[in-house]
């Protein structure tokens, strides 16, 4: 077993400022890093899947790094939204095994 | 369908009895997961299947819990004897091929939430 960590486990930002949180991992032996965005009521989506070190990876206001050597993914959001909020999941595909990994989420709040 | 569907969406059992979570994958995913959610838990590994076979079922929590996976598409999980803390939201994620095989995100189904009373 894995142990994929976030931090932090519950975030509340105003609606325009700029986050960041972190999903380490203690292997760098894996296929992937995948990044996911659950909101309420909704199915996980994928939001980025990244595997080199070094990746960086955008999609509109949210961006991902991957740092494989010393264990650790970022995922920025540049000016939160409301409708940012959500559970933002971060899953290790290692090349030991053909399941995920999931840290436990971290929940983000953007207040209007 | 579009997406990856499960049923029913929420189901409520009384403790002892058996429970079926049905999973329709997106057409032509070859690979396909449960999870499961308890609360306040992150989401924890069930079985996977690749095609028909499930290589790996160390993650199903008792032999209570099976799961079959028919014709490469639909997946049912089910559960015998319901026990209170098998109450959590179980997720369906299919995928074109397994992680390692070209680096595939998973689409994943709105779950189903079990209530074992």
């Amino acid at each position: 077993i894995l142990n994929v960590e976030q931090s932090p486990q519950s975030l509340h930002v105003q609606e325009g400022d700029s986050t960041n949180f972190t999903c380490s991992f203690p292997s760098s032996n894996f296929y992937a890093l995948h990044w996911y965005r659950w909101e309420t009521a909704k199915s996980p989506e994928a939001l980025f899947v990244m595997t080199l070190n070094g990746d960086e990876k955008k999609k509109g206001r949210i961006s991902a790094t991957l740092n494989t050597k010393e264990g650790y993914s970022y995922l920025y959001i540049k000016g939160s939204q409301p409708e940012d909020s959500a559970t933002y999941l971060c899953a290790l595909n290692p090349r030991t095994g053909n399941q995920f990994y999931f840290g436990t989420g971290t929940s983000l709040t953007v207040i209007p | 369908g579009a997406g990856v569907s499960q049923s029913p969406s929420n189901k409520v059992t009384e403790k002892g009895k058996d429970v079926e979570l049905r999973c329709d994958p997106i057409s032509g995913h070859t690979a396909l997961y449960w999870y499961r959610q308890s609360l306040g838990q992150g989401l924890e590994f069930l079985i996977y299947f690749q095609g028909n076979s499930a290589p790996d079922k160390s993650g199903l929590p008792s032999d209570r819990f099976s799961a079959e996976r028919t014709g490469g598409s639909v997946s049912t999980l089910t559960i015998q004897r319901t026990q209170q803390e098998d109450s959590a939201v179980y997720l369906c994620a299919s995928s074109l091929a397994l992680g390692g095989l070209g680096n595939e995100k998973l689409f994943f189904g709105s779950g189903t939430q079990l209530s074992v009373l």
